[in-house]
């Protein structure tokens, strides 16, 4: 299936530790996105990467780090986690169109969604 | 990004057209008009999307105000599997690269 894929779906864990949420797009996409989506359901956006770089960075704390080794993989990476942290995290993907189209045009799939909560 | 208002929730009955109405007084020449929406559990997914003409496709439909100040994302005859946040979403050239999100109107079809 074509898809965006995240694992895992659901991840506890304790205070302190580091974890990693990987991210999968075989769409052939350019871009791909981390959005966080808190307990009050407000959907924010973190990174994006374009073709592996980094174009946006949403003042998201320094233990966030994402890392892209290839442009269909997004993985995100959080150290010393915090109970804030609890969220439900999305990862996206999208093409950029052709020149002359206007960007605004584009649009995103998202993949499920994988729920980290910490303890 | 240019912002949007929607109410916060709307009701309709199984089988009915639902309107969603959304407001975007500052849009500019550029924007485009997209619509997404969340299932419970599940990531947001694409629905429509337009610039200035209405348009049209099997989820859905959107009619664009003439002076592209506000919209409407129909669904022509609503089911319980619709039932979702929808949003209203600006999409720009600076803007493009990322979705921003706003509260979205929830919608609750009665049986």
């Amino acid at each position: 299936d074509t898809a965006v894929s995240q694992t895992p779906k659901y991840l506890v864990t304790q205070m302190g530790n580091d974890k990693s949420i990987k991210c999968e797009q075989n769409l052939g996409h350019d871009t791909m996105y981390w959005y966080k989506q808190d307990s009050k359901k407000f959907l924010k956006i973190m990174f994006s990467y374009n073709n592996k770089e980094l174009i946006i960075n949403e003042t998201v704390p320094n233990r966030f780090s994402p890392k892209s080794p290839d442009k269909a993989h997004l993985n995100l990476h959080i150290n010393s986690l915090e109970l804030g942290d609890s969220a439900v995290y999305f990862c996206a993907s999208s093409q950029e169109l052709s020149a002359g189209t206007l960007a605004g045009a584009n649009v995103l799939t998202f993949g499920a969604g994988s729920r980290l909560t910490v303890l | 990004d240019a912002k949007t208002t929607q109410p916060n929730s709307m009701e309709s009955n199984e089988e009915e057209p639902v309107h969603l109405p959304c407001n975007h007084s500052t849009i500019s020449g550029t924007d485009y008009i997209h619509w997404y929406r969340q299932l419970p559990s599940q990531g947001p997914e694409y629905v429509i999307h337009g610039l200035t003409s209405n348009v049209n496709n099997r989820m859905a439909s959107l009619a664009i105000a003439e002076d592209r100040k506000s919209s409407t994302l129909i669904l022509h005859r609503a089911t319980l599997r619709d039932a979702a946040v929808y949003y209203c979403i600006l999409r720009d050239i600076q803007g493009a690269q990322k979705l921003v999100f706003g509260q979205g109107t929830r919608l609750t079809i009665n049986p």
